[in-house]
């Protein structure tokens, strides 16, 4: 199976901040890397699919990038109904494997 | 507009099963895939298997294999995903996802190439205790 590893597992970030979120596949998935924002009580959300295609009805903060193995996740202007936790995900092959997670908290 | 409505939380006893279902509403169910995922606490999302679009053609992870069984009745424009012999690491969340597109043994597409689930049932509280 594919193991997909995120990092950092949480981080602390401002209104306003740029974060960036990694995710690395065990092994080359080219670019079938997509990226969920997690909340309690909600289902999953599609924020960005094949790594760097922004999903309809997404903000335009929210952006993606890689190809391979190697993929980030940047929010650049943090807004209030971004703290979540957000999860990758690889559907280059079965078992469509997920990241570990990463927390975005408020500073 | 597509919504995704799961039945509601069970709790079953150690060595039972469960059966969940997924009904679709503002697109015919058989025109894509339909994905199973579930969560347990403080774990990632874990990806179960899938039904796909035009035939009743199944596929499982391992780490479920001889215990999940996912199903579609067409008439209902629902989907079901049966997990048997339940143990309490079985103690979930279990989400129907939807990928518009098709699979194929190991590999699923959508038009613009890469495959991704774009809508989410709200999930299913699933727990097993004694």
């Amino acid at each position: 199976d594919i193991q997909m590893t995120q990092s950092p597992s949480s981080l602390s970030a401002s209104i306003g901040d740029r974060v960036t979120i990694t995710c690395r596949a065990s092994q080359t998935i080219n670019n079938y890397l997509n990226w969920y924002q997690l909340k309690p009580g909600l289902a999953p959300k599609l924020l960005i699919y094949g790594a760097s295609t922004l999903q309809s009805g997404v903000p335009s903060r929210f952006s993606g990038a890689g190809s391979g193995t190697d993929f980030t996740l940047t929010i650049s202007g943090l807004q209030p109904e971004d703290f979540a936790i957000y999860s990758c995900q690889q559907t280059f092959i079965t078992p469509h494997t997920f990241g570990q997670g990463t927390k975005v908290q408020i500073k | 507009q597509v919504h995704l409505v799961q039945s509601g939380a069970e709790v079953r006893r150690p060595g039972a099963s469960v059966k969940i279902s997924c009904q679709a509403s503002g697109y015919t169910l058989s025109a894509y895939a339909l994905h199973w995922v579930r969560q347990a606490p403080g774990q990632r999302l874990e990806w179960m298997g899938w039904i796909n679009r035009d035939n009743y053609y199944t596929e499982y992870s391992q780490e479920f294999q001889g215990r999940v069984t996912i199903t579609r009745d067409t008439s209902a424009n629902t989907a079901y995903m049966e997990l048997s012999n339940l143990r309490s690491e079985d103690t979930a969340m279990y989400y129907c996802a939807r990928l518009p597109g098709y699979c194929t043994r190991r590999m699923c597409f959508t038009p613009e190439g890469p495959s991704y689930f774009d809508y989410w049932g709200q999930g299913t509280l699933v727990t097993v205790s004694s």
